[in-house]
C-alpha cells in the first residue's frame, strides 16, 4: 500500500527558532500533498495544499510567510515553521494524493508533534 | 457554507454493534471518507463511498445517501482496540476534504 513518512516524529524547540518537517511518499509519486494541523481534541485543519513544482495554496488565516512550504519533487514536501511560538505547538500531519489515480484517497503520514517552549 | 456534522462521543460494549452517523453539506461532492484515528496518531483510511449504498469491508461497513447528504459507519463485533476517534470527511468539487470534528468511540468491556 501507499506509505507516507514524516520526519521528525517529535520535536521540541525554543521560541523564536525555525523547525522543518519533511513529508515523503515512499512508494508512489504524489502530485499533491496536504499539510494539516490538529490541536488536542479537535479535528484536522487544512493549512495548505502543495502541488509539485508550484507555489502552495494556503487556507484562509494561515500565514504563508510563517509556514513555508516547498514541494520540490514528486516524493517530498517540506513545511518550515519559522520563528515558532508556543501557540504553534500542535500535531502537524501531511497527506499525499497519488499521481494519476482516479481514486481520491489521501494517504497520511504518521504526524509530527511540535512543542515550542 | 460547507459543514460536516457527527456526534462528539459514543459509548458501546465489546462485541456489540455501533453506528456512527455523519451528515454533510458541501459545494459539489466527490465522495465520502471515513478515517480512524487513535490518540496521538495520524488518521488511517477505513472507507470511501461515492455511490449510494452500503460498502462492506470485514467488520466495518459504510453507507452513503447522496440525496440526503448522509453517511454512516457501522462497526460490528466491537473490540477494545476499536476505541478511537472516527473522522468523517466529504470531498468537495475542488477535491478538498472537508473534515468533521470526529466521533470519539469508547468501548467498554
Amino acid at each position: 500500500g501507499a506509505v507516507v513518512s514524516q520526519h521528525p516524529s517529535r520535536v521540541i524547540c525554543k521560541s523564536g527558532t525555525s523547525v522543518k518537517i519533511e513529508c515523503r511518499s515512499l512508494d508512489f509519486q504524489a502530485t499533491t500533498m496536504f499539510w494539516y494541523r490538529q490541536f488536542p481534541k479537535q479535528s484536522l485543519m487544512l493549512m495548505a495544499t502543495s502541488n509539485e513544482g508550484s507555489k502552495a495554496t494556503y487556507e484562509q488565516g494561515v500565514e504563508k510567510d510563517k509556514f513555508l512550504i516547498n514541494h520540490a519533487s514528486l516524493t517530498l514536501s517540506t513545511l518550515t515553521v519559522t520563528s515558532a511560538h508556543p501557540e504553534d505547538s500542535s500535531f502537524y500531519i501531511c497527506s499525499a494524493r497519488e499521481r494519476d489515480k482516479d481514486y481520491n484517497e489521501q494517504f497520511f503520514g504518521p504526524g509530527t508533534r511540535l512543542t515550542v517552549l | 457554507g460547507q459543514n460536516i456534522d457527527q456526534p462528539t462521543e459514543m459509548t458501546a460494549t465489546e462485541g456489540a454493534i455501533v453506528q456512527i452517523n455523519c451528515t454533510y453539506q458541501t459545494s459539489g461532492f466527490n465522495g465520502l471518507f471515513w478515517y480512524q484515528q487513535h490518540a496521538g496518531e495520524a488518521p488511517t483510511f477505513l472507507s470511501y463511498n461515492v455511490l449510494d449504498g452500503l460498502e462492506e469491508k470485514g467488520r466495518f461497513s459504510s453507507f452513503l445517501s447522496r440525496s440526503k447528504g448522509y453517511s454512516y459507519l457501522l462497526l460490528k463485533e466491537l473490540q477494545m482496540k476499536d476505541s478511537a476517534s472516527y473522522l468523517c470527511a466529504a470531498m468537495d468539487s475542488n477535491y478538498q476534504l472537508i473534515w468533521g470534528a470526529g466521533t470519539k468511540l469508547i468501548i467498554k468491556p
